[in-house]
């Protein structure tokens, strides 16, 4: 089976960065992907990290470590309308995706 | 333009009845899924498809049908058997790496 563990809500400040953790134990591994989500709609793609490290794009990047189940969402320079939940989901085995509850970020001015 | 259309937006159920959503894609994806969302969760798959003429419960099928007679169609019936359905239902295919969702359905029991 497959487990994904990720804050249930964090706040920030317009301007500022913001680092959102998953955490994730499964039997097989094909990728893992975050997803943006406001209130009422349907998530939208941010990224897909297949192999370990850091991949960029724009304001935001999404790290990977396979062999410690790690993942995190960063958030450069953090506008009101990032406000929203994100979504870390596991491609497994099967290469059905499995998500997590989601994180609700909060940004204030 | 290509993409996932989901019908109604909003649905009224009565208690004991059934009642069918609609999810069509021109993307031509094998693969597809409904998730159910409750209010602060995560996403929950009840039945995914990867192939024409064939489908599998996901974690929550119970109280729910499915069918893939096309691969374009995914309709989702919820019965009267599933006691909690008041929900964000959500239809998303897959091409390749990414997921592509649908505009989401508000089902409410009355």
């Amino acid at each position: 089976g497959q487990n994904i563990d990720q804050p249930t809500e964090m706040t920030a400040t317009e301007g500022a960065i913001v680092q959102i953790n998953c955490t994730y134990q499964t039997s097989g591994f094909n990728g893992l992907f975050w997803y943006q989500q406001h209130a009422g709609e349907a998530p939208t793609f941010l990224s897909y990290n297949v192999l370990d490290g850091l991949e960029e794009k724009g304001r935001f990047s999404s790290f990977l470590s396979r062999s410690k189940g790690y993942s995190y969402l960063l958030l450069k320079e953090l506008q009101m309308k990032d406000s929203a939940s994100y979504l870390c989901a596991i491609s497994g085995g099967s290469y059905i995706p499995t998500f997590g509850r989601g994180t609700s970020l909060i940004v204030h001015p | 333009d290509g993409g996932i259309t989901q019908s109604p937006k909003y649905l009224f159920r009565k208690e004991g009845q059934n009642v069918t959503l609609s999810c069509e894609q021109n993307l031509n994806h094998d693969a597809m899924y409904w998730y159910r969302q409750d209010p602060g969760q995560g996403l929950r798959l009840i039945y995914y498809s990867q192939i024409v003429n064939d489908f599998q419960k996901g974690d929550i099928a119970e109280g729910y049908s499915v069918s893939r007679e096309k691969k374009e169609s995914f309709p989702l019936t919820v019965t009267s058997a599933q006691k909690n359905p008041t929900a964000f239902y959500l239809c998303a295919s897959q091409g390749g790496h990414t997921i592509y969702f649908g505009e989401g359905s508000w089902l409410t029991v009355v």
